[in-house]
């Protein structure tokens, strides 16, 4: 299967800092991506869809300016949270679209807000 | 809005059991319904359903879909504790957009 992948892995910061996480598909060009958050004993919310080389599309209730993405290339899709609060720490996943529609999911990104 | 309900939320089996996981759902402009099991990490894809009534099988799990009633079951027989995990439906609407359900939480102890 294809195979996207995340980085960090892992991320502890202080309150106040912009954190960025990336996303990769390695083998292939997606030309949308979304990215999704999960918190404990929850689902995965989406939060925002990434299109290659335009705005990113925000889900109602997240706030595009505290989450950037930037989906700068067919194979990377960045999220910056930006001053980020510890109601903040959360499971951060990305996916990539293949062809037919297929998504394929990142490893995710645990965040941690001190 | 779209919404996707599971149930039950949590489930508890011993080795050997059969399970029915449940998904219904509300979804405008509906085009699959996808199962993926979580363990520690991001989900891995199990099924993409599309087609009501035809019965997607992969070793001891199955899925079918029923577009009428609006719900999908996951069935997995002969439970190993390896099953343990959490299972997500989700739908697929227009533009690809995956909205999830709260997914259930089974253990299967030994």
């Amino acid at each position: 299967g294809a195979v996207v992948s995340q980085h960090p892995s892992r991320v502890i910061c202080k309150s106040g800092t912009s954190v960025k996480i990336e996303c990769r598909s390695l083998d292939f060009q997606a030309t949308t991506m979304f990215w999704y958050r999960q918190f404990p004993k929850q689902s995965l919310m989406l939060m925002a869809t990434s299109n290659e080389g335009s705005k990113a599309t925000y889900e109602q209730g997240v706030e595009k300016d505290k989450f950037l993405i930037n989906h700068a290339s067919l194979t990377l899709s960045t999220l910056t949270v930006t001053s980020a609060h510890p109601e903040d720490s959360s499971f951060y996943i990305c996916s990539a679209n293949r062809e037919f529609n297929e998504q394929f999911f990142g490893p995710g990104t645990r965040l941690t807000v001190l | 809005e779209d919404k996707v309900v599971q149930s039950p939320l949590s489930l508890v089996v011993h080795e050997g059991d059969t399970v029915t996981l449940n998904c219904s759902y509300e979804v405008t402009n509906f085009r699959s319904l996808l199962w993926y099991k979580q363990e520690k990490k991001a989900p891995t894809f199990l099924f993409m359903l599309t087609s009501s009534g035809i019965e997607k099988k992969s070793g001891r799990l199955s899925s079918i879909l029923d577009k009428k009633e609006l719900f999908s079951i996951l069935n997995i027989t002969a439970t190993q504790t390896g099953d343990s995990a959490i299972y997500l439906c989700a739908v697929e609407a227009s533009g690809s957009r995956l909205t999830f359900g709260e997914g259930t939480q089974l253990t299967v102890n030994p």
